[in-house]
């Protein structure tokens, strides 16, 4: 099993520039989380999917973030226009649906720097 | 509110030495508990959970865990700590299905 896949391992941009990050969550799993990790605010829950729905996007910052899911095997997370203080690590959860919660199972992240 | 406190953000220790790494939740309902760990530069793994049933949680690398409901606590144990522990360690806590929070992560320092 290859694990939840994230790209690119590294971002970096310039303010104003859309980015784009992907994931893959791993196979047969039909939960997909984006968080995003900050010294400041630590790890926070972004948004998630069940069955490529999203279902809770409250930690979505603002309307410069989306998330999509258009398939089970993918997800993207676009910030247009990116700002300096989006600077983060953005990462990737999958879980599969059972009676309990279970794990989460994460990707090695993303590191994106907006100049 | 905050649902996850993880009373030390940084705890140094020498190799070989016992470690406890403190979690306190606050949650009037059932939760279930983890801690996952996050080494330099890589995402976070699972150390270990709890769901239900025993409340004394073991899990991979020596770690252990005490759910303790009277006290709201689910702290993180290893008897004998090796340089590979060093990382940052998450407390975490699932209600409501999907609504995972997260503690503001311990580093954890070992020594030689």
């Amino acid at each position: 099993d290859a694990g939840v896949i994230q790209s690119p391992r590294h971002e970096v941009t310039e303010m104003g520039q859309e980015v784009t990050l992907r994931c893959k969550p791993i196979s047969g799993h039909d939960y997909l989380f984006w968080y995003r990790q900050t010294m400041m605010r630590g790890l926070e829950l972004l948004i998630y999917f069940n069955n490529n729905v999203p279902i809770d996007d409250s930690g979505m910052p603002e309307d410069r973030f989306s998330a999509k899911m258009p398939n089970a095997s993918f997800s993207t997370l676009k910030i247009q226009p990116s700002e300096p203080r989006d600077s983060a690590v953005y990462f990737c959860a999958s879980r599969a649906s059972l009676l309990v919660p279970d794990t989460q199972y994460f990707g090695p992240g993303t590191r994106l720097t907006v100049l | 509110a905050q649902s996850v406190t993880q009373l030390d953000s940084q705890v140094p220790v020498f190799e070989e030495a016992p470690v406890e790494l403190r979690c306190n939740y606050s949650s009037s309902v059932s939760v279930y508990l983890f801690w996952y760990v996050q080494y330099p530069n890589q995402g976070l793994q699972l150390l270990l959970k709890y769901l239900s049933g025993s409340t004394l949680v073991k899990g991979i690398n020596g770690f252990e865990a005490e759910f303790n409901k009277s006290q709201t606590s689910f702290h993180l144990r290893k008897p004998s700590v090796h340089i590979s522990d060093t990382a940052e360690y998450f407390c975490a806590v699932i209600r409501n299905n999907n609504d995972m929070r997260f503690g503001a992560g311990t580093r954890l320092t070992v020594k030689p």
